[in-house]
């Protein structure tokens, strides 16, 4: 099984500030990677794929990096609707695997 | 639109058993990758089966030999027959359909819980 590992567990930002969140693969996934956004009490809503390709509807200020262990998800200037929780996940192999998730709270 | 209703969800006994329902509308069940993902309460998320091609199956070891993933063309819906719950168990169960040529979650329903204790 790939063991996904984000970084931070907690990030505190304000609004307009930059945010960064890590995820690492115990082996390589190649650019099969995903993220994931979830706020409480709704579904996880799919942001990226491939590593770096916005899921439709998904706003310009999102960027996603990285291949093979290292990974990186970008909010260039977070706004109000972007607090919540995000989780990366592999599909290169069986079973799927996600992170343990980054909370993106309030500064 | 593509829709997924969930539906199911109770409080049940440990080593009890449970059938989960997710109604899919908009697209065919039976055409896509769908899967089921859960999600314990304050934790993150666990992918825990997939069905794809009819019938191909995988599950993730944690509830291998006691979930089954199936589905019914006829009514569009994707099942998960829980048996021999246990504590851990209890969580929202989300289904899900994979986006494009697979492998990641473009599509997801809103969750219904499943409790298991006594």
């Amino acid at each position: 099984e790939i063991v996904m590992t984000q970084s931070p567990a907690t990030l505190s930002a304000s609004p307009g500030e930059r945010a960064t969140v890590s995820c690492r693969a115990s082996h390589s996934v190649s650019s099969n990677l995903a993220w994931y956004h979830q706020r409480p009490g709704q579904a996880p809503r799919l942001l990226m794929y491939d590593a770096s390709t916005r899921a439709t509807g998904i706003a310009a200020r999102f960027s996603g990096s990285g291949s093979g262990t290292e990974f990186t998800l970008t909010i260039s200037s977070l706004q109000s609707e972007d607090f919540g929780v995000y989780y990366c996940q592999q599909y290169t192999l069986w079973p799927r695997t996600f992170g343990q998730g980054t909370k993106v709270e309030s500064k | 639109e593509v829709h997924l209703v969930e539906s199911g969800g109770d409080l049940v006994q440990p080593g009890g058993s449970l059938r989960l329902s997710c109604v899919g509308s908009g697209f065919t069940v039976s055409s896509n990758y769908m899967s089921w993902v859960r999600q314990a309460p304050g934790k993150g998320l666990e992918w825990l089966s997939v069905i794809y091609t009819g019938d191909r199956t995988q599950y993730a070891d944690s509830v291998r030999g006691r979930f089954t993933i199936s589905g019914d063309s006829s009514k569009n819906t994707l099942y998960l027959q829980m048996d021999r719950l246990r504590p851990e168990d209890t969580a929202i169960y989300y289904c899900a359909r994979d986006a494009g040529p697979g492998g990641y979650f473009g599509y997801w329903g809103q969750g219904t819980l499943v409790t298991v204790s006594s």
